[in-house]
């Protein structure tokens, strides 16, 4: 069992949209999460990053971190095409220097 | 701007033959590291390096070498021994060996001739 599940998609939506993109995982010491954007062929970019639970908004994007339920989420609120890329969760846990990613989420967002 | 360079952003390998893949950063970060990601999976880690003159095998080390003789520089060869290569490398940093968050390069696809 990977220690990070993300569906791969493709998730298809219309543009203004709100997306929901979301990543499980099994080690309860994990305390750092990020999400990252990844558009083809180029590096990941850095979109969202949480330390423990809650949730953080930056403009359209919320990532919210629920650590009893082991699930973390990255919502995008009017969706542009723009949007279209892969996003990736990654995790750390603390005093650890290795990351754990997620296989990546591929998004399409329709005119 | 502070960041992380690759290069070069496309390379071809012959049958036999080594090849060496740059990445240098100016973000003044002790960590960096080596992913590579092929197609519909996640980021695999090759080796990491923590500090100067120092680095540790990742999860699928074998038929890859580094160095970091250099703050700045961690150069990644794909020897010959590494019979699948194809896939697309990158380079990644953060502040120190516990830092919470990694920054990326922006990747170079190897492919096999």
């Amino acid at each position: 069992q990977k220690e990070v599940e993300q569906d791969p998609g493709p998730l298809s939506v219309p543009e203004g949209a709100i997306v929901s993109l979301n990543c499980t995982y099994s080690n309860s010491a994990f305390q750092y999460f990020m999400w990252y954007r990844q558009y083809s062929r180029k590096g990941p970019e850095l979109l969202m990053y949480t330390y423990s639970s809650g949730n953080k908004e930056d403009g359209r994007f919320t990532a919210q971190v629920d650590k009893s339920s082991k699930y973390i989420s990255l919502f995008i609120r009017d969706s542009q095409p723009s949007d279209s890329a892969t996003y990736l969760c990654a995790m750390k846990k603390n005093n650890f220097n290795k990351f754990y990613f997620g296989s990546g989420t591929k998004l399409n967002v329709k005119p | 701007d502070g960041g992380i360079t690759q290069s070069p952003k496309y390379l071809f390998r012959k049958e036999g033959q080594n090849v060496t893949l740059s990445c240098e950063q100016n973000l003044n970060h002790d960590a960096m590291y080596w992913y590579r990601q092929d197609p519909g999976q996640g980021l695999r880690l090759i080796y990491y390096s923590q500090i100067v003159n120092d680095f540790q095998k990742g999860d699928i080390a074998e038929g890859y070498s580094v160095s970091r003789e250099k703050k700045e520089s961690f150069p990644l060869t794909v020897t010959s021994a590494q019979k699948n290569p194809t896939a697309f490398y990158l380079c990644a940093s953060s502040i120190d060996s516990v830092g919470e968050k990694l920054f990326f390069g922006s990747g170079t696809q190897l492919s096999v001739l």
